[in-house]
């Protein structure tokens, strides 16, 4: 039962324009919802992250919005910048697993040039 | 946030042998965990090492297979026992950031190939 699910496998972008990446999450005991950056060969680096308290976090190009009623979150990048290209991670936790983060399968983003 | 090292960055180990996995952080952290990423998967946590007692493993994982060690709070191991091709994967460590907060902050992760 995958309770975290990224439909878009990858996602093409060109630079400067906006990056939209999307998650949709099934339980809803999930109130805290991360977002992860992940290049070849290293670790996930955690970009930004939003309370269900919320409906917005917003932090330099990094946007997260979160829709609780449709369990929906995503993460805006604007202006996409080549660097910006990575694989894309969402993660989800709620208050009763502490600690236990659970991931979607990523979207690969790639931003031309 | 705490810096996080892992030994080795990455292994091709032969079917049937163990590898133990170290993670070192530049502070003392309460919880630490170790994930598992499979080829073209995403993470999936094996267990939270806790401090001074016996790991606490998720479904689908067993301490016979995974022993974790947490001798301090700021070192642990995972040996990843008797291995088989299945068991080729990335394995990561995390460590949850500031109080109040269920931020994870990532090793730079041990790549492991079984032949």
């Amino acid at each position: 039962d995958q309770q975290v699910k990224q439909n878009s496998p990858s996602l093409s972008v060109q630079e400067g324009r906006i990056s939209i990446l999307n998650c949709d999450y099934t339980n809803s005991m999930f109130d805290y919802f991360l977002w992860y950056k992940k290049y070849p060969a290293e670790g996930p680096t955690f970009l930004i992250s939003i309370s269900s308290i919320k409906d917005k976090n917003e932090d330099g190009r990094f946007t997260v919005f979160l829709n609780k009623s449709a369990k929906h979150l995503s993460l805006h990048i604007v202006p996409s910048q080549p660097g910006d290209s990575a694989v894309y991670f969402c993660a989800a936790c709620g208050s009763s697993n502490t600690g236990k983060l659970i991931f979607g399968q990523g979207t690969t983003l790639q931003v031309k040039p | 946030s705490a810096v996080i090292s892992q030994k080795p960055s990455r292994d091709i180990c032969q079917r049937g042998t163990s590898l133990t996995i170290q993670c070192q952080v530049d502070s003392q952290v309460t919880m630490m965990f170790w994930y598992r990423q499979q080829p073209g998967q995403s993470l999936t946590l094996i267990a939270t090492a806790n401090q001074g007692s016996e790991a606490t493993y998720e479904s689908g994982f067993v301490i016979d297979k995974f022993p974790i060690s947490r001798p301090n709070l700021t070192f642990s191991t995972l040996t990843v026992s008797n291995m088989s091709p299945e068991d080729s994967s990335i394995y990561l460590c995390s460590v949850e950031g500031w109080y109040g907060t269920d931020t994870q902050y990532f090793g730079p992760g041990t790549r492991l190939t079984v032949l």
